[in-house]
């Protein structure tokens, strides 16, 4: 099946930093990628997404100047999340959209601020 | 709103059982309806469903979708603990541009 990578899998940084976190879609091209946020024991909540070539579309109440994503080639999306702080502790997943069907997630971020 | 709604939330059956769970939607322009099985990591895809009445299987798994009931099952037959996962439905809008709308999941336990 189609596979997407994700690096780093654990990040453990201190409050004030930035986090950067990497998507690859491995076999096929994605024109388009998303990035979810996993709290524990909930659900997957979209928080953006990403369009090869143009700005990311952000969901409702998702801070565009934190949490900044670039998708600069049909393969690759980042998001970084700035001026960290232990509220944005949590499990980063990515997407990436198959053109011939079906959306692919990346193993997942675990992003901790200390 | 666009709502997605799994029941049960959790469920605990023997090895050997057969489960059903169950995901109901309320989207405005539905696309698709798709099932994953989250471990310990992120998501993997089980099925994709756009069509009604047409059964997907893939070994013990199975799923159905019924656009006018908006809802779809998942069928677990002969359950093994390995099957002990949370079971993710979402559904995609066509004006979504792809993005998902996850339930919350039923937390499924197969115990020995």
């Amino acid at each position: 099946g189609a596979v997407v990578s994700q690096h780093p899998s654990r990040v453990i940084c201190k409050s004030g930093t930035s986090v950067k976190i990497e998507c690859r879609s491995l076999d096929f091209q994605a024109t388009t990628m998303f990035w979810y946020r996993q709290f524990p024991k909930q659900s997957l909540m979209l928080m953006a997404t990403s369009n090869e070539g143009s700005k990311a579309t952000y969901e409702q109440g998702v801070e565009k100047d934190k949490f900044l994503i670039n998708h600069a080639s049909l393969t690759l999306s980042t998001l970084t999340v700035t001026s960290a702080h232990p509220e944005d502790s949590s499990f980063y997943i990515c997407s990436a959209q198959n053109p011939l069907g079906g959306q692919y997630f990346g193993p997942g971020t675990r992003l901790t601020v200390t | 709103e666009d709502k997605v709604v799994q029941s049960p939330l959790s469920l605990v059956v023997h090895e050997g059982d057969t489960v059903t769970l169950n995901c109901s939607y309320e989207v405005t322009n539905f696309r698709s309806l798709l099932w994953y099985k989250q471990e310990k990591k992120a998501p993997t895809f089980l099925f994709m469903l756009t069509s009604s009445g047409i059964e997907k299987k893939s070994g013990r798994l199975s799923s159905i979708l019924d656009k006018k009931e908006l809802s779809s099952i998942l069928n677990i037959t002969a359950t093994q603990t390995g099957d002990s996962a949370i079971y993710l439905c979402a559904v995609e809008a066509r004006d979504s541009g792809y993005a998902l709308n996850f339930g919350k999941g039923t937390s499924l336990l197969v115990t020995p």
